[in-house]
């Protein structure tokens, strides 16, 4: 049973463009909502992560949006970059740090 | 400086062998977990200690057995290799047991023929 569910599967945008990644989830439990960012050959990297006592936190051109109610949340990436080219996973953590990924999202920026 | 080191890199064996793989944490950190990547790219956990304790346990074969002998380590050793555990392995680690940010390993590629 997938526990949240991340779309789009992949993404092309232009550069300078704007990238929208989407994640649902249907349990309440979580409280910790982390973006990961993964480049070919390399291990996962924490890029941006939010609670649900806010909806919004914005780090530079990337900015989470929480949606409490609809049990939704995204990643916006503003004035994408060639070099944001990565798979992006949403992930779900309660309790014990266990992080529940999505299933990644593999963006293209091109030039 | 490395933070979270795995070894090998790349691993490729025979259906039936037994093989470990090992990561090392150089961040202080008490929490230790293993993941599990398809083909697909799918991220799964498998494992997590803290302190040495194992504190979760996912719906893991038993041919599969994590061991920390410290906490700056936690080594996965895999008996009676099926083709189906060909993946890659991360490993990671957090400062708790709790909502923390984890830090990933360069991953472990195991290829099972």
């Amino acid at each position: 049973q997938q526990q949240v569910k991340q779309s789009p599967q992949s993404l092309i945008v232009q550069k300078g463009g704007i990238s929208i990644i989407n994640c649902a989830y249907e349990n309440t439990a979580f409280d910790y909502f982390p973006w990961y960012q993964q480049f070919p050959g390399k291990g996962p990297a924490l890029l941006i992560a939010i609670r649900p006592d806010v909806s919004e936190k914005k780090e530079g051109r990337f900015t989470i949006s929480f949606n409490k109610s609809a049990k939704q949340f995204s990643l916006h990436i503003m004035d994408s970059q060639p070099g944001d080219s990565a798979t992006y996973f949403c992930a779900l953590s309660g309790g014990y740090n266990k992080l529940i990924f999505g299933a990644g999202t593999r963006l293209a920026v091109h030039p | 400086d490395t933070a979270v080191s795995q070894t090998p890199k790349y691993l490729v064996t025979q259906m039936g062998n037994d093989k470990s793989i090992k990561c090392e944490q150089n961040l202080g950190h008490d929490t230790m977990y293993w993941y599990k990547q398809d083909s697909k790219k799918f991220l799964k956990i498998m494992f997590s200690y803290n302190n040495k304790e194992l504190i979760i346990n996912e719906t893991v074969p038993n041919r599969f057995s994590p061991k920390s002998p410290d906490k700056a380590h936690l080594n996965l050793h895999i008996n009676s290799l099926e083709l189906g555990d060909s993946a890659v392995y991360f490993c990671a680690s957090s400062q708790e047991p709790s909502t923390d940010t984890q830090y990933f390993g360069p991953g472990t590629r195991l290829t099972v023929l």
